[in-house]
């Protein structure tokens, strides 16, 4: 069935450094795609936003990269700080509902 | 400033026994959904609704009911808590337009013994 997945379970950067979430998604119908930041014992926290018709969207210190071409998302975030830490999850829209992937767990070392 | 609010934030009950999670967001958005959070399956649609007197079944909605009787409110009902129901369960709200970011609550933990 259609899915959505992330590459990596955990992630360990060091502070100061730039660190790469992946996502890979399967249904090529989907047309919007949202990262979100989950601290421990909160709710998702939207970041940022991407729609099909891009391949490239940036925020604060955040830059969300679409490739439709091998159906794969990516979250790059510059110069990553300690309270980067949390689970970062990757979710595409399909048919106006969100399909949410397993989630990334991002560890800041300083 | 706009938020959602969920209650309780903590709770336990007994197998067999009703419970029921609140939901107030003050958005004043016309989608609200609810999904639970569970290690190993990440975030499950339980229920939605896209308006007053709407709602919509997920992709795990068996055991689980909802109301929409005005903008601001969904809660959700266990109508017989069950052992596989424990769970962290989020709230959620979006504008109507069609895809548009969800605002989440901090959820709600439940257990169920």
């Amino acid at each position: 069935g259609e899915s959505v997945g992330l590459h990596l379970p955990t992630l360990s950067v060091q502070e100061g450094d730039n660190s790469i979430i992946n996502c890979a998604y399967s249904n090529s119908a989907s047309d919007y795609f949202i990262w979100y930041k989950q601290e421990s014992g909160k709710g998702p926290q939207f970041i940022i936003d991407i729609r099909s018709n891009m391949d490239k969207r940036q925020g604060q210190r955040v830059t969300v990269l679409l490739n439709k071409t091998v159906k794969h998302l990516s979250l790059q975030i510059a110069a990553t700080q300690p309270g980067d830490s949390a689970v970062y999850f990757c979710a595409e829209s399909q048919g106006g509902k969100l399909i949410f992937g397993q989630g990334t767990e991002l560890s800041v070392k300083p | 400033d706009a938020e959602i609010t969920q209650s309780p934030r903590h709770k336990i009950t007994e197998t067999g026994r009703q419970v029921t999670l609140a939901c107030h967001q003050t958005w004043n958005h016309n989608n609200m959904f609810w999904y639970r959070q569970d290690l190993g399956h990440g975030l499950r649609l339980i229920h939605y609704s896209y308006g007053v007197q709407d709602t919509n079944k997920g992709e795990v909605s068996d055991g689980y009911s909802v109301s929409r009787s005005n903008t601001e409110d969904l809660p959700l009902t266990l109508e017989s808590a069950a052992s596989s129901q424990t769970s962290v369960y989020f709230c959620a709200s979006s504008l109507s337009s069609y895809n548009s970011p969800l605002h989440f609550g901090n959820g709600t933990r439940l257990t169920v013994t």
